[in-house]
């Protein structure tokens, strides 16, 4: 089973600021990796899929990057909304679709 | 508008048994598989069981494989999940979700709670 690992497990940013989330595959995705954001008492949304492309609704400052084991989600200028819990999922190997155990981005 | 709207969760006795049910609208139900996914308190996310478009094949995570069964009635645009010798460790938010391997569309979540 694909381990999948998040960095940080938190990260503190003011809004306006940008925002990097790692994810890290024990092994090769090619570019079979989404992610999503989940908000207290909320199910989790969709943000990307195919590692970089970007879920219907989604807003541009939202972006991913990456291929093989190492991908990133970046938000340009966080917006309050954008203050939630980050989960990375591989689907290369399917199923499970594994999830890492999520970056959560709170308020500086 | 798709809607995913989970029922059947509450609380059962270790041991004990529960049917989730997942009423789908908005989309072709029956051209699509469908997932069950958990979390449980203050954890991440799980998935727990598939099932292909028109029930042939199903899938389970390791942790439920012989306790849990899915299904689904496209006929009635629902899916199922039959959970039987609940164990504390169950107790989660159960989501169902529409599965193209990525979860596009998800249910509100129900929770299920396991304890005597």
């Amino acid at each position: 089973e694909i381990l999948m690992t998040q960095s940080p497990a938190t990260l503190s940013v003011s809004p306006g600021e940008r925002a990097t989330l790692s994810c890290r595959a024990s092994e090769s995705l090619g570019s079979n990796l989404a992610w999503y954001q989940q908000k207290p008492g909320q199910a989790p949304r969709l943000l990307i899929y195919g590692a970089s492309t970007r879920a219907t609704g989604i807003p541009a400052r939202i972006s991913g990057s990456g291929s093989g084991t190492e991908f990133t989600l970046t938000i340009s200028s966080l917006q309050p909304e954008d203050f939630a819990v980050y989960y990375c999922q591989q689907y290369n190997d399917w199923p499970p679709g594994t999830f890492g155990p999520g970056t959560k981005v709170d308020i500086k | 508008e798709v809607q995913l709207l989970e029922s059947g969760g509450g609380l059962v006795q270790p041991g004990g048994s529960l049917r989730l049910s997942c009423a789908v609208s908005g989309f072709t139900f029956s051209s699509y598989a469908m997932s069950w996914l958990r979390q449980a308190p203050g954890k991440g996310l799980e998935w727990v069981s598939a099932i292909s478009d028109n029930g042939g094949r199903t899938y389970y995570a390791d942790s439920v494989r012989g306790r849990f069964t899915i299904s689904r009635d496209n006929s009635k645009n629902t899916l199922y999940l039959q959970m039987n010798s609940l164990r504390a460790e169950d107790a989660a938010v159960f989501y169902c979700a529409r599965d193209r391997k990525v979860y596009e569309f998800w249910g509100q979540g129900i929770r299920v709670t396991v304890s005597s």
